[in-house]
């Protein structure tokens, strides 16, 4: 069955900390792969996009994630976290010949000033 | 350009109820999708809308929830009667009509609905 997994459920760094967020995905055939990031009283924001390519994609605000087929991974980074990053992050997968996405849990991110 | 807009923000009803939610997507984007989250569970797919026609259903929980999207444009969908387990944010997106995963999909904002 299709999965997205999100191995970190709540996380807390510090300002200029680095950060990486795990993603692993279940899926038989080729996917499409998100991050999308939900701020405090807002709606959900594409943060990056993998369709094909060169795996390594950056997003906006600094974001960048790698996408390891052998893994099926897809990992999001940031060398160094600011305050305005706290929010929760989605990891989602959407299969190519599909039209629905698959989520993981969300990981929370607080950054402490 | 406006986004996908969703109302109301926040419902709460009783047990037994029934409450609609309603979804604007963007302006001719013909794919239109409900998802929803259970706190602390992923968003999870409930269905799938091109233009007026329910392309698919499969994530719908059972027949108290329905959707519909008369004329294409905006859709609502019917919980009725609410149970408790029904409660959670029930989010909207809209996508431009092409290949199913050449897009992303761009979200509402969310509707909370606790049911009491």
């Amino acid at each position: 069955a299709q999965s997205v997994s999100q191995h970190n459920h709540h996380v807390i760094l510090s300002e200029a900390a680095s950060l990486e967020l795990g993603c692993n995905y279940s899926y038989g055939g080729t996917v499409n792969l998100f991050w999308y990031v939900q701020y405090p009283g807002q709606h959900l924001q594409l943060l990056l996009k993998y369709f094909s390519g060169d795996p390594l994609v950056k997003g906006i605000k600094g974001f960048e994630a790698e996408f390891i087929k052998s893994k099926f991974s897809f990992n999001l980074r940031k060398p160094s976290v600011q305050w305005s990053d706290t929010a929760e992050y989605f990891c989602a997968a959407l299969p190519q010949t599909g039209n629905q996405f698959y989520f993981g849990t969300g990981t929370s991110l607080t950054v402490i000033p | 350009e406006a986004g996908v807009t969703q109302f109301p923000s926040h419902s709460v009803i009783e047990k037994g109820q029934t409450v609609t939610l309603r979804c604007d997507p963007i302006s001719g984007h013909d794919n239109l999708y409900w998802y929803r989250r259970v706190m602390g569970k992923e968003i999870k797919f409930l269905l799938h809308f091109v233009k007026e026609s329910k392309q698919d259903e499969s994530g719908m929980p059972n027949n108290r929830f329905l959707a519909e999207r008369t004329g294409g444009t905006y859709s609502t969908l019917k919980v009725q009667p609410a149970e408790l387990e029904d409660s959670g944010v029930y989010f909207c997106a809209s996508s431009p009509l092409g290949t199913g995963g050449s897009y992303e999909q761009y979200f509402g904002p969310g509707t909370r609905l606790t049911v009491t």
